[in-house]
């Protein structure tokens, strides 16, 4: 059971600015930092931003994190054919000891 | 680089075991925590276990607590998840990944391919 909120799904044509939110508590983001994932069908997530706002070597500065108290975002922007995946975000949670997910959210692009 | 590859998936029945491994290259295994995760399908990803790099502490997701057992064997550079009694909702995708702690930064860098798990009858 998820204990990170995500919406379910987000979309834009080619060359918008989308973004996904994510809403915890103060046992996650409210004191942990956000990393987010990115998975395509039948294959293993990437770590795609971590630590609320870094990027991985090779990952596009379309990409970008932020956090504010308990909620934590993440905008693709100048979106393109190939950013249509899930995206989830991550942090600790200190109240279950472990490791939590969001809900996740499907980008499409139109 | 880094490789994690995962093996042992396959079709059990409800209430039987299964053992998955995890082997890792290409870093220093001993270094980093590693966590189980799985994904049912056509679902979101859940958490399932850690262990710290060098076995002293384990932690685990209610959903598996009493039944999964996560452990490692550092001079094998592999990871193991025990999983007993399982049922029809274990069924999923499991993947192995590396923690990393970097200046206060907490996230897991690379993830294994996956196995599947199919428990049913």
């Amino acid at each position: 059971q998820s204990v990170l909120t995500q919406p379910p799904s987000a979309s834009g044509t080619p060359g918008q600015w989308v973004t996904i939110s994510c809403s915890g508590s103060s046992s996650n983001i409210g004191s942990k930092t956000v990393n987010w994932y990115q998975q395509f069908p039948g294959t293993a997530p990437k770590l795609l931003i971590y630590g609320n706002n870094q990027r991985p070597s090779g990952v596009p500065d379309r990409f970008s994190g932020s956090k504010s108290g308990t909620s934590a975002s993440l905008a693709i922007s100048g979106l393109q054919s190939e950013d249509e995946a899930d995206y989830y975000c991550a942090a600790w949670g200190d109240s279950l000891n472990g490791y939590v997910f969001g809900t996740g959210t499907k980008v499409t692009v139109l | 680089q880094v490789q994690l590859v995962e093996s042992g998936g396959g079709v059990v029945q409800p209430g039987r075991s299964l053992r998955l491994s995890c082997a890792a290259s290409g870093f220093t295994f001993s270094g980093n925590g590693m966590h189980w995760v799985r994904q049912a399908p056509g679902k979101g990803l859940e958490w399932v276990a850690d262990i710290w790099n060098d076995g002293s502490k384990q932690y685990y997701a209610d959903s598996v607590k009493g039944r999964f057992t996560i452990s490692r064997d550092n001079s094998k550079n592999t990871l193991y998840l025990q999983m007993n009694s399982l049922r029809a909702e274990d069924t999923a995708v499991y993947y192995c990944a590396r923690d990393v702690w970097h200046n206060s930064a907490y996230y897991l860098d690379y993830w294994g391919q996956g196995t599947l798990v199919t428990v049913s009858s």
